[in-house]
């Protein structure tokens, strides 16, 4: 079945980077895009990019282009999101998810991520 | 820039009807929004029911369902359960690569 295995909870300083790592199994890795969705406490789902796993072209938010990269290995068949210049704003759980047929599909678990000093 | 508009909440008796709905700040929701729908509980990763407007994920309960009421997308739940009381959210292709979620809806059944 499909499933979307993502990194441990990170802890990082205000400035730090982080970066995200989304193991795929159960389908052709190559052949879907994957989103990358974020949930601040309490707060809404907050659609952040998408990466064409096949061809690695990238589309962002508005909001995060520039701080946000996307990138994929193919070989290991994971998808990663590294955000920069990290505030406390940032603090929230990021989530990695198939793109079906312009559906946002299957979800990883998600991986929390606090920025604190 | 524009806003997917949803209820913030909502409340359905056990057995009755609910229809969330999923709207535009700006224009009107088409099947060309490719609209979905999501449920979450707390400290759980959301849930894909319906996509594509009106197709139910796999294993999805058929009491509910999706369509394009008016100028926006609708989430439907037919006899509610004591276990739909959730977070729904919808989301919408924006088109040129970009989606955009709502803010949600907190269903409770009571």
């Amino acid at each position: 079945q499909v499933q979307l295995v993502q990194s441990g909870a990170e802890v990082k300083k205000p400035g730090a980077s982080v970066k995200v790592s989304c193991k795929a199994s159960g389908y052709i890795f190559n052949s879907y895009a994957m989103h990358w969705v974020r949930q601040a406490p309490g707060q809404r789902l907050e659609w952040m990019g998408w990466i064409n796993i096949g061809i690695g072209n990238t589309k962002y938010s508005q909001k995060f282009q520039g701080r946000v990269t996307l990138t994929r290995d193919t070989s290991a068949k994971t998808a990663y999101m590294e955000m920069s210049n990290l505030t406390s704003e940032d603090t929230a759980v990021y989530y990695c998810a198939r793109d079906v047929k312009r559906t946002i599909s299957t979800w990883g678990q998600g991986t929390l991520v606090t920025v604190s000093s | 820039q524009t806003v997917v508009t949803q209820e913030p909440s909502f409340s359905v008796s056990p057995g009755g009807t609910v229809t969330l709905t999923c709207g535009l700040s700006s224009g009107s929701v088409s099947s060309s929004h490719y609209p979905s729908w999501y449920q979450q509980t707390p400290g759980q990763p959301p849930r894909t029911l319906v996509y594509s407007t009106n197709t139910r994920s796999s294993g999805v309960p058929d009491r509910f369902s999706g369509s394009i009421l008016g100028n926006k997308a609708a989430l439907t739940i037919t006899g509610a359960q004591a276990e739909d009381e959730s977070d729904y959210y919808c989301v919408l292709y924006m088109g040129s690569g970009i989606w955009v979620f709502g803010g949600g809806t907190t269903l409770t059944v009571l």
